[in-house]
C-alpha cells in the first residue's frame, strides 16, 4: 500500500497568516495515463471530509483562491495563506493513483 | 446540487452484521463509482471499497474483504454496504463518497458495537 506521511502534525497561526502543510508519498503517485492523483481534503469539527484540491493543484468547485497545492512525484504542498476561522479542522492528503486509495494522518490546524 | 443522504446511527451486537445505505440525488447515479470509507474516532481515513453504479462491479480493500460487502440499487440511487461478524474494531464512522475523488460526502453514519 502506499503511506502518506504528513507532516507537522498540527500548528497554529494568527488569522491572516499562512500555513504549509506538507505530504510524502511512499511511492510516486504519477499514474500510467500521465496525470498524478493526489487530493486534498478539509475535516471541520463535526462534519465530513470535503474536497480542497484534485490532481496536485486543481481547486474543487467554490473553493476559494486561498488554497492552493503544489509539488510533483512524492512530495506535495498545501499552502492556505490569509487564514480565516472557518479553515480550523484537520487536513488530510490522500492518493487516488494506486489502489487501495490511502490517506495521511491528518494536520490539526488551530487559530491563534 | 449533488447529495448523499445516509442512514442513521445504530448499536449492534458484537456477532451481528448491520447494512448501511447512502441514498443520491442530483447526479446521474449510474455513471460514478461510490466509495465507502471507515473513520474511527481520532484516527485516520481509511477506504474500504467501491462499486461502479451502472453494473455493481466493485473493488475491496484487501483489509476489508470478507467484512464489508458493497451493492447497490439503480432504481433508487442508493448504495448499500453490509458490514457482517461486527466486533469493537468495526466500531467507527462510515462514510460513503463519490468516485474516486471523493468529491462529495455523506454525512457519515456511526456505527456502535457494544453487547
Amino acid at each position: 500500500d502506499v503511506v502518506m506521511t504528513q507532516t507537522p502534525v498540527s500548528l497554529s497561526v494568527s488569522l491572516g497568516g499562512q500555513v504549509s502543510i506538507s505530504c510524502r508519498s511512499s511511492q510516486s503517485l504519477v499514474h500510467n495515463n500521465g496525470n498524478t492523483y493526489l487530493s486534498w481534503y478539509l475535516q471541520k469539527p463535526g462534519q465530513s471530509p470535503q474536497l480542497l484540491i484534485y490532481k496536485v493543484s486543481n481547486r474543487f468547485s467554490g473553493i476559494s483562491d486561498r488554497f492552493s497545492g503544489s509539488g510533483s512525484g512524492t512530495d506535495f504542498t498545501l499552502k492556505i495563506s490569509r487564514v480565516e476561522p472557518d479553515d480550523l479542522g484537520v487536513y488530510y492528503c490522500g492518493q487516488g493513483t494506486q489502489y487501495p486509495l490511502t490517506f495521511g494522518s491528518g494536520t490539526k490546524l488551530e487559530i491563534k | 446540487e449533488v447529495q448523499l443522504q445516509q442512514s442513521g446511527a445504530e448499536l449492534v451486537k458484537p456477532g451481528a452484521s448491520v447494512k448501511l445505505s447512502c441514498k443520491t440525488s442530483g447526479y446521474t447515479f449510474s455513471n460514478y463509482y461510490m466509495s465507502w470509507l471507515k473513520q474511527m474516532p481520532g484516527q485516520n481515513i481509511e477506504w474500504i471499497g467501491n462499486i461502479y453504479g451502472g453494473n455493481g462491479g466493485t473493488g475491496y480493500n484487501q483489509k476489508f474483504k470478507g467484512k464489508a460487502t458493497l451493492t447497490v440499487d439503480k432504481s433508487s440511487s442508493t448504495a448499500y454496504m453490509d458490514l457482517s461478524s461486527l466486533t469493537s474494531e468495526d466500531s467507527a464512522v462510515y462514510f460513503c463518497a463519490t468516485g474516486s475523488l471523493f468529491a462529495y460526502w455523506g454525512q457519515g453514519t456511526l456505527v456502535t458495537v457494544s453487547s
